[in-house]
């Protein structure tokens, strides 16, 4: 157990929704990242929040946005969905100080399904 | 970011070392180097990362070279729990931890297999 919890496990929906992904991260931790995890992408970095504030944005959709609340848990949100968008996200977390950056821990993912 | 170069797959005998290569040619001098593995559909796991000396925890070992162009993870003893795929990953530490871009780049990774 990583620590980090990620809220739902699976989730179903058709094109055109939207849907909102939660990420706690682990206990102390003021860093959040997401990533997703697709068969013919592999792992790609999505968005980096740091504090409450985004601090690097990777191979993210305008379509999707993300935030960290004051509490520090964060929200991936994914609008107008398609079918393409069905991969395994994950959320992790770094913890505080300059040794940290890179290792980082993973929540179980979130698996999201477009039909 | 220094590329790595893994093996796309490797096979291991239940309770042998595991020594799993990669090679980081263009290494630079504050590049580390982390290792991350996931089992089958669950979040990575952080394994261990140095920068140039060896380095060893409860879960492996890794062992860089002295020119720093490649490495090796050995699990000491595998078991069928470390079936999965490893990641060998070069990143640049962040110096400015409140302004560090510290994701994670991916590559194909190495797929493990221990056998019985």
């Amino acid at each position: 157990d990583s620590g980090v919890t990620q809220t739902p496990k699976h989730l179903i929906t058709a094109t055109g929704q939207r849907v909102t992904l939660r990420c706690s991260p682990r206990s102390g931790d003021l860093s959040v990242y997401w990533y997703q995890q697709s068969l013919d992408q592999g792992l790609q970095f999505l968005i980096q929040y740091y504090n409450g504030e985004e601090r690097a944005k990777g191979n993210i959709l305008e379509r999707f946005s993300a935030q960290q609340f004051p509490d520090l848990h964060s929200e991936l949100n994914l609008s107008s969905l398609e079918l393409g968008d069905s991969a395994l996200y994950f959320c992790a977390s770094s913890p505080k100080g300059l040794a940290g950056a890179y290792e980082q821990y993973f929540g179980p993912g979130t698996r999201l399904t477009v039909t | 970011d220094a590329k790595t170069t893994q093996p796309p797959s490797m096979d291991c005998a239940e309770g042998r070392a595991a020594n799993l290569p990669c090679n980081h040619s263009t290494i630079s001098g504050n590049e580390y180097v982390y290792w991350y593995r996931q089992i089958h559909s669950q979040g990575p796991q952080y394994i261990i990362h140095g920068l140039k000396n060896n380095e060893t925890n409860e879960m492996a070992s890794l062992i860089i070279t002295e020119d720093r162009k490649s490495s090796t993870l050995i699990l000491p003893h595998a078991t069928l729990r470390d079936t999965a795929v490893y990641y060998c990953i070069v990143r640049v530490l962040g110096m400015n931890y409140g302004g560090s871009q510290g994701n994670l780049i991916f590559g194909k990774g190495t797929k493990l297999s221990v056998k019985p």
